[in-house]
């Protein structure tokens, strides 16, 4: 069962600010929220994960509601590279658990 | 960042050939490997959990008689298809586990299997 709810696909105008929506309103306590890109024909790449507070790095932004149910990964002024699907996945960090990946958003970015 | 590899890239079989890809961790080592496929359009599967020194723990639906996995060190995983077919074609991804790091997962490239 999927765990998180995409949009299946979004565009946006190259340096501007891509804002990518994820539900995942049945989030545990001990779930992260975690996001990857997949650049056609190459493997996933890590972007940014979160628990509740609100995060940044190199890459991107990762917004998080206060109830958790949903997350906004913001990528601050999108290049054309920035073109992939990107994957919202919520995992817990304890064990052995896996990543599963969901369908994700395909985001085009435009000249 | 944590940096893992795949060989080969590509590769292009006959049917009924066996095909052996390899799985690196670079610069860490990983106690727990994972093997992903993913057909055109679609979204990563995962076919297989491997754990080193012991045998693979395979997805429902996924057969490991024809999927053989070996994660005989650390730093190295390998998926052999057996006995191949068209269908088998598809992209290969093998993903580490860094438990040094909150068990972040870090993914190879990708092998690309095209079995004629």
């Amino acid at each position: 069962d999927a765990k998180t709810t995409q949009p299946p696909s979004m565009d946006c105008a190259e340096g501007r600010a891509a804002n990518l929506p994820c539900n995942h309103s049945t989030i545990s306590g001990n779930e992260y929220v975690y996001w990857y890109r997949q650049i056609h024909s190459q493997g996933p790449q890590y972007i940014i994960h979160g628990l509740k507070n609100n995060e940044t790095n190199e890459m991107a932004s990762l917004i998080i509601t206060e109830d958790r149910k949903s997350s906004t990964l913001i990528l601050p002024h999108a290049t054309l590279r920035d073109t992939a699907v990107y994957y919202c996945i919520v995992r817990s960090n304890f064990g052995n658990e896996k990543l599963t990946f969901g369908t994700g958003t395909r985001l085009t970015i435009i000249p | 960042g944590a940096v893992v590899s795949q060989h080969p890239s590509r590769v292009i079989c006959k049917s009924g050939t066996s095909v052996k890809i390899e799985c690196r961790s670079l610069d860490f080592q990983a106690t727990t490997m994972f093997w992903y496929r993913q057909f055109p359009k679609q979204s990563l599967m995962l076919m297989a959990t491997s754990n080193e020194g012991s045998k693979a723990t395979y997805e429902q639906g996924v057969e490991k008689d024809k999927f053989l996995i070996n994660h005989a060190s650390l730093t190295l995983s390998t998926l052999t298809v057996t006995s191949a077919h068209p269908e088998d074609s598809s992209f290969y991804i093998c993903s580490a586990r860094f438990e040094g790091r909150n068990y972040e997962q870090y993914f190879g490239p990708g092998t690309r299997l095209t079995v004629t």
